[in-house]
């Protein structure tokens, strides 16, 4: 059964525009969730870790949150560039050390068109 | 900057064959791990290790070994290749010290058994 439930599956966006990808997961315990971003034929790049029950990060343009109480993140992506496109995929980590196990969502497919 | 380096990048193989995937990190991590990608799914543990000369079985072990020779080197063994194993395989690393710390992706390795 899926644990981690990425919404939506696909999203197309005007440069410039702002976007919202979603993750929601019923993964327990939930230690911490991590944002990565895949380019096409590339490896996972880390954006950001979420650690606490209720948690904000910025990195640049990406912002994202968490809510342990429901389950629930968020990825803003401001004014979008090309460079953008991408597929966006959160992961819930089980444990607070390496041996946990990292549930991976299947991703939200980015594309930006000028 | 970290890096994670798979070998080779794609791979052609014939069903009963065997497969050898590499993975070399310059990092100085202690953890390793082997991730399979298959479209619309996310990524799923086969093996990882902790310490040179030690392998343990992830969440989809059947059908693969794992050797790591050293800190550095973690190899992905395919004994008998069968058509279900064509995917995306992926390596990564991380010190395992917190749940905060960055995990480092390779670029992939495409595998395809025909």
């Amino acid at each position: 059964k899926t644990q981690v439930e990425q919404s939506p599956q696909s999203l197309v966006v005007r440069q410039g525009e702002n976007c919202v990808l979603q993750c929601n997961y019923s993964v327990t315990p939930d230690n911490h969730l991590r944002w990565f971003k895949q380019d096409t034929g590339k490896g996972l790049v880390s954006l950001t870790v979420l650690v606490d029950q209720k948690d904000k990060t910025s990195n640049g343009r990406y912002s994202a949150t968490l809510d342990k109480d429901a389950k629930h993140s968020t990825l803003h992506i401001t004014a979008t560039l090309l460079d953008d496109t991408a597929t966006y995929i959160c992961v819930v980590g089980d444990r607070g050390s390496a041996l946990g196990r990292l549930h991976f969502g299947a991703g939200t497919q980015l594309i930006v068109i000028p | 900057e970290a890096a994670v380096t798979q070998s080779p990048r794609s791979k052609v193989a014939v069903t009963g064959g065997k497969v050898t995937l590499s993975c070399h990190q310059t990092n100085n991590h202690d953890y390793m791990y082997w991730y399979r990608q298959d479209t619309g799914h996310g990524l799923r543990l086969i093996h990882y290790s902790y310490v040179a000369d030690s392998t343990e079985k992830g969440d989809i072990p059947d059908g693969y070994k794992a050797s790591r020779p050293s800190q550095e080197n973690f190899s992905l063994i395919l004994e008998l290749a069968s058509l279900s194993q064509t995917a995306v395989y992926f390596c990564a690393s991380t010190t395992g010290t917190g749940s905060a710390e960055t995990l480092y992706f390779g670029s992939g390795t495409r595998l395809t058994v025909l």
